[in-house]
């Protein structure tokens, strides 16, 4: 099956720098990587995708760069805000229905 | 508004009990899962459904129901519940197949206590 992890259970920032969250995954033929934000008492919310055939997608002040040799992904937040505070999941899917979430990431921002 | 409803948003249920989480949506997707998140721990799939009629079970099944009598409803019933099944469920939906985008919507979860 497949594995997916996390380097940092959390990340502390200060408002206005860069927020760089890692992912990493165990399965070679997954092919779809989300990227999803959870703030507090809600459900997660999708933020970026990319497939295995690219390796950036920019969004609204979000980057997810994919490096497929190493099997990592990350997300970047650019100039990152006080709302952008919550916890963060990487997901990830092969040919199965079945996606695997990894633990998450708390994104710490302090003002 | 168009998404997932889950019903109720907070439930206790004392050891034995049974009930029923309720989960609708409107964007008439096939593909609908339940999720159950515990303190520290990613989400870890229960049951998923890519269409009505047509059920299967996830990574951690055991003790929990489900049936896809129709696209909208996609019910999860607990049996006889017990502390361990304490946690925030969440059920989730998207358009399914191929290569299609597989972004899902969440409800807003349930907390359940067993007590």
């Amino acid at each position: 099956g497949e594995s997916v992890g996390l380097h940092l259970p959390t990340l502390s920032v200060q408002e206005g720098d860069n927020s760089i969250i890692n992912c990493a995954y165990s399965n070679s033929a997954s092919d779809y990587f989300i990227w999803y934000k959870q703030e507090s008492g809600k459900g997660p919310q999708f933020i970026i995708d990319i497939r295995s055939n690219m390796d950036k997608r920019q969004g609204q002040r979000v980057t997810v760069l994919l490096n497929k040799t190493v099997k990592h992904l990350s997300l970047q937040i650019a100039a990152t805000q006080p709302g952008d505070s919550a916890v963060y999941f990487c997901v990830v899917k092969g040919g199965s229905y079945i996606p695997t979430f990894g633990r998450g990431t708390s994104l710490i921002v302090h003002p | 508004n168009a998404g997932v409803t889950q019903t109720p948003k907070f439930q206790v249920l004392k050891t034995g009990q049974s009930m029923t989480l309720q989960c609708a949506q409107d964007m008439n997707h096939e593909y609908m899962s339940w999720y159950r998140q515990d303190p520290g721990m990613g989400l870890r799939l229960i049951h998923y459904s890519v269409g009505a009629g047509i059920t299967d079970q996830g990574e951690v099944p055991n003790g929990y129901n489900v049936s896809r009598s129709t696209t909208e409803d996609f019910p999860l019933r607990l049996l006889s519940a017990a502390p361990s099944q304490t946690s925030v469920y969440f059920c989730a939906s998207s358009y399914s197949g191929g290569q299609g985008g597989y972004g899902y919507t969440f409800g807003s979860g349930t907390r359940l206590t067993v007590v």
